[in-house]
């Protein structure tokens, strides 16, 4: 696509459930990132994919998170059991591959509460 | 320990005033360097980038920055600012340490514009 779609764009729910956030990148970009923004806060790294490579996971708060990239394109972030803490917006960034001299792209984000 | 700061929170500029941003880093090697901008409910947007070459980079919407390696800065200018200017801005520190690809992002600076 042209750009980096996220959704839900916003998703409210009740503490103890589980949630999907799903982002599309931009089609041909190898590299996808996920961050969290919370209300004040900057952007928290949660995980990165690379093509096929095993995903760097090292920025998951807690067993709760996890995400998968299926076909080297479309990733879904899961959340279990989810907490008033986990209230933030929760954005998705690709690039063409992995590389420091590269740009990330970002969506618009999804905006998840926490009741 | 890879980090970015920005030690200002918010700053509040009248419109048509000159605008400096404070960005410092800590980082292992030769850093690629990046400012975003956040407009409400919006994505991370792209303003500029150091890779390497002129320290000083221009970027989109009048912005520019400048690359201090004896500082370890990256401040954002910008001469005379527009009210469409308020957002938050990201300084952003990325590229390879010991084969990680995480950029990491500072907390932002909140800017406001008085008419």
């Amino acid at each position: 696509g042209a750009g980096v779609s996220q959704s839900p764009s916003n998703k409210v729910t009740e503490k103890g459930k589980d949630v999907e956030l799903r982002c599309d990148p931009i089609s041909g970009h190898t590299a996808l990132y996920w961050y969290r923004q919370s209300l004040g806060q900057g952007l928290e790294f949660l995980i990165y994919f690379q093509g096929n490579s095993a995903p760097d996971k090292s920025g998951l708060p807690s067993d709760r998170f996890s995400a998968e990239r299926t076909g080297g394109s479309v990733s879904t972030l899961t959340i279990q059991r989810t907490q008033q803490e986990d209230s933030a917006v929760y954005l998705c960034a690709s690039m063409p591959r992995i590389s420091g001299a590269n740009v990330l792209t970002f969506g618009a984000g999804s905006r998840l509460t926490v009741l | 320990a890879q980090s970015v700061t920005q030690p200002d929170i918010h700053i509040t500029v009248s419109e048509g005033a000159s605008l400096e941003l404070r960005c410092n880093y800590s980082y292992g090697a030769t850093p690629y360097l990046f400012w975003y901008v956040q407009s409400p409910g919006q994505g991370l947007q792209l303003l500029l980038k150091y890779f390497s070459g002129d320290t000083l980079v221009q970027g989109i919407k009048g912005f520019e920055a400048e690359f201090k390696r004896s500082q370890s800065s990256f401040n954002l200018r910008k001469p005379s600012v527009h009210w469409s200017d308020a957002a938050e801005y990201f300084c952003a520190v990325g590229g390879t340490t010991s084969g990680t690809y995480k950029y990491i992002f500072g907390t932002g600076t909140r800017l406001k514009v008085l008419a």
